[in-house]
């Protein structure tokens, strides 16, 4: 069973446009993660959101995590063709299990 | 860094033949490693939990008959995959974590490509 719906599924875009990936659940998580992952390689973890509410930035890239830790989003901008790769984002629930649980996923493509 | 390498990178085998994935953590010890298994264009999904010492903990639908791990010590964990058939070739990925707690990250190998023929 998926708990973490990512929208939108794919999404080509040209170099220098902003977007915004959606990673949403009927579920509170703990702390939620965003990887990205390039063909052939396992994924490499960008950034760990853990209080509702909050936001990281890494250079252009901005996460934010749900005031009730229920969703999270991640905005690129000034999109480069370095940023193309699958977006997943890995949520931890509160139960004692220290679990990830993967997104959907997010097939991003940035075109020169 | 938290550097976590698998070997071997990919392999072909035959139909019913085993094979074995290592997963490592060079430069910590990691007292949990899973292991997740990702179809083409799909996420990852978990296969299994394992701690040092202590045997492995399955996810539903998992045969853990067909899938053995091997948890020795802090820094490898092997899984095996027996009688593998045409169906088991897939990219298998290791993660591995310092503790046990929920805000333990997990750090990603590079996977192993398994294709059965």
């Amino acid at each position: 069973t998926q708990l973490l719906e990512q929208s939108p599924q794919f999404l080509s875009i040209q170099e220098g446009e902003n977007l915004t990936v959606y990673c949403n659940s009927s579920s509170v998580f703990s702390s939620l993660q965003w990887y990205r992952q390039e063909p052939g390689e396992g994924p490499v973890l960008l950034v760990t959101v853990v209080t509702g509410g909050e936001v990281k930035k890494l250079k252009r890239l901005t996460f934010q995590f749900g005031d009730a830790r229920k969703d999270s989003s991640l905005h690129i901008t000034a999109a480069q063709p370095g940023d193309t790769g699958l977006y997943l984002c890995a949520g931890v629930k509160p139960s004692g299990t220290y679990k990830y649980i993967f997104g959907t996923g997010t097939r991003l493509k940035v075109l020169a | 860094g938290a550097v976590v390498s698998q070997h071997p990178s990919w392999v072909i085998c035959k139909s019913g033949t085993s094979v074995k994935i290592e997963c490592r953590s060079l430069d910590f010890q990691a007292t949990t490693m899973f292991w997740y298994r990702q179809f083409p264009k799909q996420s990852l999904m978990l296969m299994a939990t394992s701690n040092e010492g202590s045997k492995a903990t399955y996810e539903q639908g998992v045969e853990k008959d067909k899938f053995l791990i091997n948890h020795a010590s802090l820094t490898l964990s092997t899984l095996t995959v027996t009688s593998a058939h045409p169906e088991d070739s897939s990219f298998y990925i290791c993660s591995a974590a310092r503790g046990r707690g929920s805000t333990d990250t997990q750090y990603f190998g590079p996977g192993t490509r398994l294709t059965v023929l």
